[in-house]
């Protein structure tokens, strides 16, 4: 079936670090990719988006890369600031995930320090 | 504001009671999904309708589960009988085709804790 498995957390970084969060995925055909946030008390938010393989999905300094043979999606920031802190969620759909229902990660919390 | 609408927020409940959550979708958008979110985990799928018709339902939707979209417009989902183990965040999501993707804009979810 259809799966998301990214990187346990928290992930606790420092002001101005490089983040990577990594996030692969099982699918039958192919899926849209997807990184949604969520901040404290808020709903989920769309981050980025990749539709087909070798795409670069890109949002206010995040960037991810569709990859297709090693079937992954990590998303990385070149410098986090605190207001990074959140919990972001990997996620997948397409034709095959059964009227485009979005499939989740299990998400991954990031703290950054000041 | 035009997103994605829940009503109410939070609910607080004693078990046994049947809650309703409402959902307003984007307007235009055909279709409207379900999703439940515990503490730590990601959303999971609980059923999805393209305008009126319900056209899946997970088996996570147990018999004291049922939702409906009667005019393909807003949605409601109902609990009866509720268990602790509802608790979790009920979170809605609403989508239109967009150049062959189903591109989902969600909702800020009602939390339901069951007492």
């Amino acid at each position: 079936g259809n799966s998301v498995t990214q990187m346990e957390g928290p992930v606790t970084l420092s002001e101005e670090a490089f983040l990577t969060i990594n996030c692969t995925y099982t699918a039958t055909g192919y899926p849209s990719l997807f990184w949604y946030v969520q901040y404290p008390g808020e709903g989920l938010q769309l981050l980025l988006k990749a539709t087909k393989a070798d795409d670069k999905g890109s949002n206010k300094g995040f960037e991810a890369t569709y990859r297709k043979e090693t079937t992954s999606f990590h998303l990385e920031k070149g410098s986090v600031q605190v207001s990074d802190s959140a919990v972001y969620f990997c996620a997948l759909s397409g034709q095959y995930t059964g009227g485009f229902k979005t499939i989740f990660g299990a998400g991954t919390r990031l703290f950054v320090k000041a | 504001d035009t997103g994605v609408s829940q009503n109410p927020r939070h609910k607080i409940t004693k078990r046994g009671q049947n809650v309703t959550f409402r959902c307003d979708p984007i307007s235009e958008h055909n279709r409207l999904y379900w999703y439940r979110q515990t503490l730590g985990q990601g959303p999971e799928f609980l059923t999805y309708f393209q305008n009126e018709a319900q056209l899946e339902k997970s088996r996570l939707l147990s018999d004291r589960f049922s939702a409906e979209r009667p005019k393909g417009s807003f949605s409601t989902l109902e609990i009866q009988r509720t268990e602790q183990g509802d608790s979790a965040m009920y979170l809605c999501a609403s989508s239109v085709r967009d150049r062959g993707l189903y591109e989902q804009y969600f909702g800020p979810g009602t939390r339901l804790t069951v007492t």
